[in-house]
């Protein structure tokens, strides 16, 4: 079965900038995986920020960006704020309406 | 405004049955495919499976398949997610969404299943 990887946890520092990636177990990401990106604060339902790989979602601002870096899906926030300190999830679109969900990255700014 | 609305939270005992739902606004319910996301506590986000409201054409993660059902009345705009034996290990907040081409948006605002005897 395809597993979704993302790294764990990452920490940025105030008005620095901080890339999470988003991979395969096997094989590479492209943009014919659609890649998307969500942010889920505690207790609140995921927020959509980036879709087909780099498309910001209405209202999000355009500290966020997305891309592909290598083989993998990217999530660069510039000029980190206090209230990105969030899980960021990945998902990748499987094909015959599948999508998987990487296992998250818990964002700390310090 | 478009919005999916969920069913409240529920508490069962292991091996009853539960039906959640999902109800959708603000937009043409049958043209877009409903989605349900489990998390688990303390645990990230997992794709369970999605269904198309207009024919109910349904496609399960293999990790979900056989341990849930999902369904849809498209006439009162509704989804649903059901299990006909709970396990303790179902405890979780179960999102809906609505696919919009290959990504999520929006999220309903979530239904919290608590399983303990």
């Amino acid at each position: 079965q395809t597993v979704v990887t993302q790294e764990p946890s990452f920490s940025v520092s105030p008005g620095g900038t901080v890339t999470l990636t988003c991979g395969l177990s096997s094989g590479s990401v492209s943009t014919s995986y659609y890649p998307s990106w969500y942010q889920q604060t505690p207790g609140q339902p995921p927020r959509t920020l980036i879709y087909s790989t780099n498309t910001r979602s209405s209202g999000v601002p355009d500290r966020f960006s997305g891309s592909i870096l290598g083989n993998r899906a990217a999530l660069t926030i510039t000029g980190a704020q206090a209230d990105d300190e969030s899980d960021y999830y990945c998902v990748l679109y499987m094909g015959s309406g599948i999508s998987v969900f990487g296992g998250g990255t818990k964002l700390t700014v310090l | 405004e478009v919005q999916l609305v969920q069913s409240g939270a529920e508490v069962k005992k292991p091996g009853e049955s539960l039906k959640i739902s999902c109800k959708g606004s603000g937009y043409t319910f049958t043209s877009f495919w409903i989605a349900w996301v489990r998390q688990m506590p303390g645990k990230g986000l997992e794709w369970m499976g999605i269904i198309y409201p207009d024919d109910s054409e349904t496609t399960y993660s293999p990790s979900f398949q056989g341990q849930v059902s999902i369904s849809a009345d498209r006439s009162i705009s509704t989804a649903y997610l059901q299990w006909s034996s709970l396990k303790a290990s179902d405890t979780a907040m179960y999102y809906c969404v609505r696919r919009e081409g290959t990504w999520f948006d929006p999220w309903g605002q979530g239904t919290l299943v608590t399983v303990s005897s």
